[in-house]
């Protein structure tokens, strides 16, 4: 089965930073790599998606890249915010949309 | 409002006893999940199931058992079987046609 690595497990940053997170996958089927965002206590959302045929997404101040041939992809946040506390998991699905999760960044960002 | 609903948010009992968690959806779509979460191990996945009275085992099904006689409802049962019960369990939907999963807010199962 599709097994996904995450890292680094904690991330600390200062308010107007960049927070990189970066995911590795192990099926070559997978083509489907979303991005969650989880607050204490609450269910995971979904923030950025992408899709195999993409090599990048943009979403203001959240873009996602993808390595198909090195099978990885990274979550890029820019001028972060205390807001963007949180922890964040990657994913990767084949055909069934069916998520493996990574095991979660816990990103801090100080004021 | 639409959305994935869980009961209840916080669940206690004592060991040895089956547990129920309830999960509705009012989204009508077709799959749903259910997921464990423990601290540092990510989200795992129990069960799913992509069309009323059908549903597949996930990574970590032992000990836990499921039934889907409503498209809108997928209720799980933790039973004694489950030798650390305690976690974070959380249900999900999709479209069969669509890709973002849809989460529920979640519920604390402590077994003391």
């Amino acid at each position: 089965g599709e097994n996904v690595e995450q890292h680094p497990s904690t991330l600390s940053v200062q308010e107007g930073d960049s927070a990189v997170i970066k995911c590795t996958y192990s099926d070559s089927a997978s083509n489907y790599f979303p991005w969650y965002k989880q607050e204490l206590g609450k269910g995971p959302q979904l923030i950025i998606d992408i899709r195999s045929n993409v090599g990048e997404k943009k979403d203001q101040r959240i873009a996602v890249t993808l390595n198909k041939t090195a099978k990885h992809f990274s979550l890029h946040i820019t001028e972060t915010q205390p807001e963007d506390s949180a922890v964040y998991f990657c994913a990767a699905a084949g055909g069934s949309y069916i998520p493996t999760f990574g095991r979660g960044t816990s990103l801090i960002v100080h004021p | 409002d639409g959305g994935i609903t869980q009961s209840p948010k916080y669940l206690f009992r004592k060991e040895g006893q089956n547990v129920t968690l309830s999960c509705e959806q009012n989204l009508n779509h077709d799959a749903m999940y259910w997921y464990r979460q423990d601290p540092g191990q990510g989200l795992r996945l129990i069960y799913y199931s992509q069309i009323v009275n059908d549903f597949q085992k996930g990574d970590i099904a032992e000990g836990y058992s499921v039934s889907r006689e409503k498209k809108e409802s997928f209720p799980l049962t933790v039973t004694s079987a489950q030798k650390n019960p305690t976690a974070f369990y959380l249900c999900a939907s999709r479209q069969l046609r669509g890709t973002e999963a849809f989460f529920g807010q979640g519920t604390r199962l402590t077994v003391v």
